[in-house]
Parts: structure tokens; C-alpha cells; sequence
């Protein structure tokens, strides 16, 4: 079974700051990886997707995600924190290797931004 | 465009009712996905429909059904509520026809269900 792990419940950086958010994953086929965030009292938004093409992709808001076959991992990084980059992000493997089908989501990471 | 809209936004029932949530998927989209999200956790897969037909179930009690019209907008219901289902409920929609390169799911706001 397709699984996610996110490590570090909450980060914490200064305005200007790099952003380096980890996330894992374990799939026994090719995965498709997501990062979504979600501000408080809404819903998920997209902020960038790997689905086997380049590697390193690029998403919104300045953030870019590489993928590590070898390290299994997905890690969300932005050179340089907004204060509106204040959120809940998830990272999450398509079950199955179709994009648009079932989710599974790792538990998530809380980032902080202090000015 | 409109986007995934779900209705209500929030809701208080009673252990033991029954509660019905409505989303209407993103103009365009074929296929409804719904999650459940506990306070501090990451979002659950429920089920997903696409061609009125539950297609894929996570793993969920029968309290938990569904429905997809024809118009591919979906309603979740819960039977025999528990105050473990207390949860942010969110809809996802997607597109099976635009092909893996392109595919990926817009999500609602949600319903904040709270069982009492």
C-alpha cells in the first residue's frame, strides 16, 4: 500500500528565510506526488505536481518540489519566506498511477513565518 | 468559473442521525472524490464516483454512502452519526478524460461536521 510521511508537524522560519518542507513516500508503483496547502477554514490548493515527467517542478507562489526516486522523496522548498506563507501543507501520493484518482495524504506540516 | 462548491459549510447533529452533504464538482470535471479531514490530520479518501457509480472506497464503514447524479454532482451521507465523525468533510473534483499528465483534483471548501 501507497503510504506518505511529512517529517516535522510544525516548521518555523523568519520572513526571507528558505522554506524546506520533507515528505517520504512509499509506492510499489511509479507515483504520482502532490503538494497541496491549505489556509485556516478552506480547502486544499494545489501548489505543485510531479507526474513523471522533469524531476525538479515548479509550482505557485515561488515553491518547487524535486523528485528523489532514489531517496523516495518529494521535500517543498521556497529560497526566500513570506509572511503569507503561513499554513498547513500536505503532501500526498495518487493511489494507483492515473492522477485524479484516490489521494493518500500525509499528516502535514504547519509552517510558521515570523518577521 | 465556479469551482468545487459544497453545501452546508457547517453543521451540529446528534449521535445516531443521519446527515447528507452536496457538492457540485468544477465546471468541465467528471468525477467527485470525498475526504474526511480530523482535526489536525490529513485528509481521509472515502470513495469517488464517476459515471454514477462508486469506483473506489477507502477504508470506511457502510455508514458512509454515496450518490452521483447526472449532472456529476455527488451528496456523502452519514447514518448512525458518532462523535468520532466530527470532521472537516471535503470534496475533490477531477477529470478522467484529460489524460494522468493533466488530471488533478480541485477541492471545496468543505463542510465542518459536528456530531453532539
Amino acid at each position: 500500500a501507497q503510504s506518505v510521511t511529512q517529517l516535522g508537524s510544525h516548521v518555523s522560519v523568519s520572513e526571507g528565510a528558505l522554506v524546506l518542507l520533507r515528505c517520504n513516500y512509499s509506492s510499489s508503483v511509479p507515483p504520482y506526488l502532490f503538494w497541496y496547502v491549505q489556509y485556516p477554514n478552506q480547502g486544499l490548493q494545489l501548489l505543485l505536481k510531479y507526474t513523471s515527467a522533469a524531476t525538479l517542478v515548479k509550482g505557485i507562489n515561488g515553491f518547487e518540489a524535486e523528485f528523489k526516486k532514489s531517496e523516495t522523496s518529494f521535500h517543498l522548498t521556497k529560497p526566500s519566506a513570506h509572511m503569507s506563507d503561513a499554513a498547513e501543507y500536505f503532501c500526498a501520493v495518487s493511489e494507483g498511477n492515473q492522477a485524479g484518482t484516490a489521494l493518500i495524504f500525509g499528516k502535514g506540516t504547519t509552517l510558521s513565518v515570523s518577521s | 468559473d465556479a469551482g468545487v462548491t459544497q453545501s452546508p459549510t457547517h453543521l451540529i447533529k446528534t449521535r445516531g442521525q443521519q446527515v447528507t452533504l452536496r457538492c457540485s464538482p468544477k465546471s468541465g470535471h467528471d468525477t467527485v472524490s470525498w475526504y474526511q479531514q480530523a482535526l489536525g490530520q490529513g485528509p481521509q479518501f472515502i470513495f469517488q464516483y464517476y459515471e454514477e457509480e462508486e469506483r473506489q472506497r477507502g477504508n470506511f464503514p457502510d455508514r458512509f454512502s454515496g450518490h452521483q447524479f447526472p449532472n456529476y454532482s455527488s451528496e456523502l451521507n452519514v447514518n448512525a452519526l458518532l462523535l468520532g465523525d466530527s470532521a472537516l468533510y471535503l470534496c475533490a473534483s477531477s477529470s478522467r478524460y484529460r489524460g494522468p499528465m493533466n488530471t488533478e483534483a480541485f477541492f471545496g471548501q468543505g463542510t465542518r461536521l459536528t456530531v453532539v
